[in-house]
């Protein structure tokens, strides 16, 4: 079993719905707790950073942190065709300095 | 301006080969990646140098050679190319090792070995 988990999709949905992604996780040392946008050929962009359980929210984006259930989520609203990526979770832990990705999940927005 | 070049973009070679991967930051960052990235796009740490010293050193092939020669570039030399080796790399860079969430990549050198 991999320590981070991440549904591949294709996930397609139209131009203004809610997309909706999520990564569960094994290891409860996990700290801090990213996701990372990537677009065809080009490298990860980081998009969203939060620390503890809990919301955060940025604009068209809230990242959601279940520490509990050892689950995160990350929501896009209004979605639009330019948020067609890959969207990857990754997770830290400061001891060993390792930052852990999720597979990425391919999200398609149409127009 | 770029912030994290990598050359080359494309790298197709035989088999047996050796290759060299460079990487450039004008960030005046610190610390320096090299990530591997599998056809399932799996990316998985290879090493970092903070200051031109390694500081992490993955379970990776001794065939896999980093060299820093100052903070700003990091290189990635592969000896005696593998079939397996065929992924993209990317190489990356953080103000300091303790923002490693916070890196910022380069596009990526797809390698191809055939």
């Amino acid at each position: 079993q991999k320590e981070v988990e991440q549904d591949p999709g294709p996930l397609s949905v139209p131009e203004g719905a809610i997309v909706s992604l999520n990564c569960t996780y094994s290891n409860s040392a996990f700290q801090y707790f990213m996701w990372y946008r990537q677009y065809s050929r080009k490298g990860p962009e980081l998009l969203m950073y939060t620390y503890s359980s809990g919301n955060k929210e940025d604009g068209r984006f809230t990242a959601q942190v279940d520490k509990s259930s050892k689950y995160i989520s990350l929501f896009i609203r209004d979605s639009q065709p330019s948020d067609s990526a890959t969207y990857l979770c990754a997770m830290f832990k400061a001891a060993g300095n390792k930052l852990t990705f999720g597979g990425g999940t391919r999200v398609l927005v149409k127009p | 301006d770029t912030a994290v070049s990598q050359t080359p973009k494309y790298l197709v070679t035989q088999m047996g080969n050796d290759k060299s991967i460079k990487c450039e930051q004008n960030l005046g960052h610190d610390t320096m990646y090299w990530y591997k990235q599998d056809s399932k796009k799996f990316l998985k740490i290879m090493f970092s140098y903070n200051n031109k010293e390694l500081i992490i050193n993955e379970t990776v092939p001794n065939r896999f050679s980093p060299k820093s020669p100052d903070k700003a570039h990091l290189n990635l030399h592969i000896n005696s190319l593998e079939l397996g080796d065929s992924a993209v790399y990317f190489c990356a860079s953080s103000q300091d090792r303790g923002a490693m969430a916070e890196a910022f990549f380069g596009q990526g050198t797809r390698l191809t070995v055939v």
